[in-house]
């Protein structure tokens, strides 16, 4: 069956820096476009950004453009979400979610979330 | 950008039928596929509709979904309702640009 599993989340001061990992199993991974979602604890959901199967296309949420980088390697199942310059108010529990074999396609699996708490 | 708008709670006894509004501002609500979520306390978000009424394997027959193009609007329907199906829902769809966008979500009370 379809399994993600995030990893990589913890506490970080303002300004610095995280990687958050997905592994995926269960499906041929390159096959897909793959998904970053948040949610601050408490709140509701939030994308994040999206890539596409072979890398090619990106695509994210404005208040992370430019921080954020998302990628992949599909010889590995993993997808990953580089986090730089980390603000308060990117504290959340960040998901993996794989979407369809196209950019706006729904979000049919999630994995269980990390959580990454930026905070001096 | 285009808010999707949900009621804050919903209340209903097990047994009834639910049924949970998403309203798009701006574009049509057909032009995007419209996905529901379902997410309980501490636990992560699971799909019970995707592209507007489509359930995945395992879901139960009682979740179902629509879109009406006069109220710009999507509906998620839970009927034969369980002290189970309380829940968050959230509705989920996507700008032109491709960017995804949920709704605030809507608390589903079962008493």
């Amino acid at each position: 069956q379809v399994q993600l599993a995030e990893s990589g989340g913890g506490l970080v001061q303002p300004g610095g820096s995280l990687r958050l990992s997905c592994v995926a199993s269960g499906f041929t991974f390159s096959d897909y476009y793959m998904t970053w979602v948040r949610q601050v604890p408490g709140k509701g959901l939030e994308w994040v950004s999206y890539i596409s199967d072979g890398s090619d296309y990106t695509n994210y949420l404005d208040s992370v453009r430019g921080r954020f980088i998302t990628s992949r390697d599909n010889a590995k199942n993993s997808l990953y979400l580089q986090m730089d310059s980390l603000r308060v108010e990117d504290t959340a529990v960040y998901y993996c979610a794989r979407a369809g074999r196209f950019p706006s396609s729904s979000l049919l699996y999630w994995g269980q979330g990390t959580l990454v708490t930026v905070s001096s | 950008n285009f808010v999707l708008t949900q009621p804050h709670s919903v209340s209903e006894s097990p047994g009834k039928t639910v049924t949970i509004s998403c309203t798009r501002n701006g574009d049509s609500i057909a032009s995007k596929y419209v996905q529901w979520y379902q997410q309980r306390p501490g636990s992560a978000p699971i799909t019970v509709i995707y592209e507007h009424n489509q359930r995945p394997s395992g879901v139960p027959d009682r979740f179902s979904g629509s879109i009406d193009s006069s109220s710009n609007s999507a509906f998620l329907t839970i009927s034969g309702l369980k002290t189970e199906d309380e829940a968050d829902y959230y509705c989920q769809s996507y700008e032109s640009n491709n960017h995804g966008v949920f709704g605030g979500g809507t608390k589903l009370t079962v008493l």
